[in-house]
């Protein structure tokens, strides 16, 4: 179970817009912690996506963007490409009671 | 660039250490945080903890009675000791930089270590 709750998949045409909610509480998310997101493809290490809610690192296309609100964040993909097809996962931090950095179960997004 | 490097046995018994090392290359291991997690087949992420280059540590709660991590900044190294390890023990683990504060994040990612538990 974990701390943050993703949906377990979405799915889109290419072309198309897909969203990935995050769904957190006042102890995370809704304290003020900043969400990330991570993009993983089979076999691989996850790889840096979005950071501080909705920055990009150097190197990863603008059609990917991050927006958080109460205790919620989520990841757009927009002009949805085959090459998306991948696990994404958010993360912030649990609080300070848990002294605990926290992911979300992941999303696996399927290009039709 | 920094890149880092798993290394250790993929195979340990029940009962016994759980022993990586990640070799920091392209920058210096100081100063920064890292961290290791970990990702069982099919499932999601898990923070197992974070050394500090200097050698101060924070640990998961749920792990901490079992986890142990230090630093060598002469060799550029971080590592994990996880002891009394168990089948749900079993999983890919991954050495990362970071986070720098709670509101931190984790890059970049070694490519992982899977590391089997068994008999």
């Amino acid at each position: 179970q974990s701390v943050l709750t993703q949906p377990p998949s979405v799915s889109g045409a290419p072309g198309q817009r897909v969203t990935i909610s995050c769904t957190g509480s006042s102890s995370n998310i809704g304290a003020g912690y900043d969400v990330h997101w991570y993009q993983q493809f089979p076999g691989t290490a996850p790889k840096l996506l979005i950071y501080g809610n909705n920055n990009r690192p150097s190197g990863v296309p603008d059609r990917f963007s991050g927006s958080k609100s109460g205790t919620s964040a989520s990841l757009a993909i927009t002009g949805l490409q085959a090459g998306d097809e991948a696990d994404y996962f958010c993360q912030s931090y649990g609080g300070s009671l848990s002294g605990n950095w926290v992911f979300g179960g992941g999303t696996k997004l399927t290009v039709l | 660039q920094v890149q880092l490097q798993e290394s250790g046995p993929g195979l340990v018994k029940p009962s016994e250490t759980l022993s990586l090392t990640c070799t920091v290359s392209g920058g210096s291991i100081s100063p920064n945080f890292w961290s290791w997690l970990r990702q069982p087949a099919g499932k999601g992420l898990e923070w197992i903890g974070r050394v500090y280059s200097s050698g101060s540590t924070n640990y998961n709660p749920s792990l901490k009675s079992r986890v142990t991590m230090s630093v060598d900044t002469s060799k550029n190294q971080f590592s994990l000791n996880l002891t009394s390890v168990t089948a749900a023990d079993t999983a890919v683990y991954y050495c990362v930089r970071g986070p720098r504060s709670s509101s931190g994040w984790f890059d970049p990612w070694g490519q992982g270590a899977l590391v089997t538990v068994s008999s």
